[in-house]
């Protein structure tokens, strides 16, 4: 597509409740990137993707957080049991290679 | 470890004025730095950015300063103009990796 497309733009959820949130990058870009902002803080990196290799999952929080990316394309970053210090902004980006990210306008979500 | 810092989080500045936003960091690996713009509701936007080869980098109202010895860059903005308010992140990379360390970014408002 022209663009990164993220969605939901906007997820409510209960605390406990699991969320997936959907990225899909840029068509052609091999590398994805998910990002969080939390209120107050900047953009902290998650988890990335280059083409078939192993990801990089050094920025997960958690072992509630897992991501996935099907066919080199769509992916999809899963929170389980979801906690409010969950609640942020998340940030999908991609790259060709190493070059200058192209963001989506990102997924809200908020843990109530 | 906050390997990139931007202290001020937010500055006004009158229509017309220059805008100085500033950014440091403490990784003397990194040698490409970049701004991002951030509008509510929207995913960050690239905006300049700079080679640590090279002390300064102009994109018409936009200029990017580095200073390597001081580990500090700041972006120029002159003239301001209201449609400049916006969350601005300055992020560093090292050549060859593949992930940008993003600082907190500061909110500008230029007051028409």
């Amino acid at each position: 597509g022209a663009g990164v497309s993220q969605s939901p733009s906007n997820k409510v959820t209960e605390k406990g409740k699991d969320v997936e949130l959907r990225c899909d990058p840029i068509s052609g870009h091999t590398a994805l990137y998910w990002y969080r902002q939390s209120l107050g803080q900047g953009l902290e990196f998650l988890i990335y993707f280059q083409g078939n290799s192993a990801p990089d999952k050094s920025g997960l929080p958690s072992d509630r957080f897992s991501a996935e990316r099907t066919g080199g394309s769509v992916s999809t970053l899963t929170i389980q049991r979801t906690q409010q210090e969950d609640s942020a902004v998340y940030l999908c980006a991609s790259s060709l290679g190493t070059g200058g990210y192209t963001f989506g306008s990102g997924t809200r979500l908020t843990v109530v | 470890d906050q390997q990139v810092k931007q202290n001020s989080p937010s500055l006004s500045v009158q229509e017309g004025r220059i805008s100085i936003l500033n950014c440091d960091y403490t990784n003397s690996m990194f040698d490409y730095f970049l701004w991002y713009k951030k509008y509510p509701a929207e995913g960050p936007t690239f905006l300049i950015s700079i080679s640590s080869i090279k002390d300064k980098n102009e994109d018409g109202r936009f200029t990017v300063f580095l200073n390597k010895s001081a580990k500090h860059l700041s972006l120029h903005i002159v003239p301001s103009q209201p449609g400049d308010s916006a969350v601005y992140f300055c992020a560093a990379i090292t050549s060859g990796t593949y992930k940008y360390i993003f600082g907190t970014g500061t909110r500008l408002k230029v007051l028409a």
